[in-house]
């Protein structure tokens, strides 16, 4: 099956800075990448996905890449905000979602 | 329009007791979902179901057993809780593999 690693487990960063978060997929047939963010005691809400036929997306602050070739894509977060404090989990699938162990981003004020 | 709901919310069971875990959504989506989540290992997928009527095995599906009769619900059943399986439980419904979307979840204590 799918395995999907992410690094790094934790990421603390000023306020205002960038945010990146890494993963590696094992399955070269997934073709689906989405994002999640779940903030504490609740439930994971989707921020950002991309499909295998587009190499980058974009949505205001958050955006993600994708390399086919090498099997990996990345979340990037600008201007951060204390509002994107929260475990952020990546996940890959052709069908079923395998998800990454998670990223607890931390921004300090 | 609430989305995908869960009950209960919390739950303690003994070891050895049975429980199910409902799972009802609103969206007329045809895929659901029961993941369970553990500290430092993700959402990991127990079972699934691409339809009423039909379920289909994850990750890790021993212990547990799933129905779908109706579209819109689909239940998770305990039938001899192990301490193994305390956990945060969410149930997620999608129209096809892709866009989930996630329940409240249901925090299980196994003592």
């Amino acid at each position: 099956g799918e395995n999907v690693e992410q690094h790094p487990s934790t990421l603390s960063v000023q306020e205002g800075d960038s945010a990146v978060i890494k993963c590696t997929y094992s399955d070269s047939a997934s073709n689906y990448f989405p994002w999640y963010k779940q903030e504490l005691g609740k439930r994971p809400q989707l921020i950002i996905d991309i499909r295998s036929n587009v190499g980058e997306k974009k949505d205001q602050r958050i955006a993600v890449t994708l390399n086919k070739t090498a099997k990996h894509f990345s979340l990037h977060i600008t201007e951060t905000q204390p509002e994107d404090s929260a475990v952020y989990f990546c996940a890959a699938s052709l069908y079923k979602l395998s998800f990454g162990a998670g990223t607890t981003v931390t921004v300090r004020a | 329009n609430a989305g995908v709901t869960q009950t209960p919310k919390f739950r303690v069971l003994k070891t050895g007791q049975s429980m199910t875990l409902l799972c009802a959504q609103d969206m007329n989506h045809e895929y659901m979902y029961w993941y369970r989540q553990d500290p430092g290992m993700g959402l990991r997928l127990i079972h699934y179901s691409v339809g009423e009527g039909t379920t289909a095995k994850g990750e890790v599906p021993d212990g547990y057993n799933v129905s779908r009769l109706k579209k819109q619900n689909f239940l998770l059943g305990l039938e001899s809780a192990a301490p193994s399986q305390t956990s945060v439980y969410f149930c997620a419904s999608s129209r096809d593999w892709f866009e989930q979307y996630f329940g409240p979840g249901t925090r299980l204590t196994v003592t």
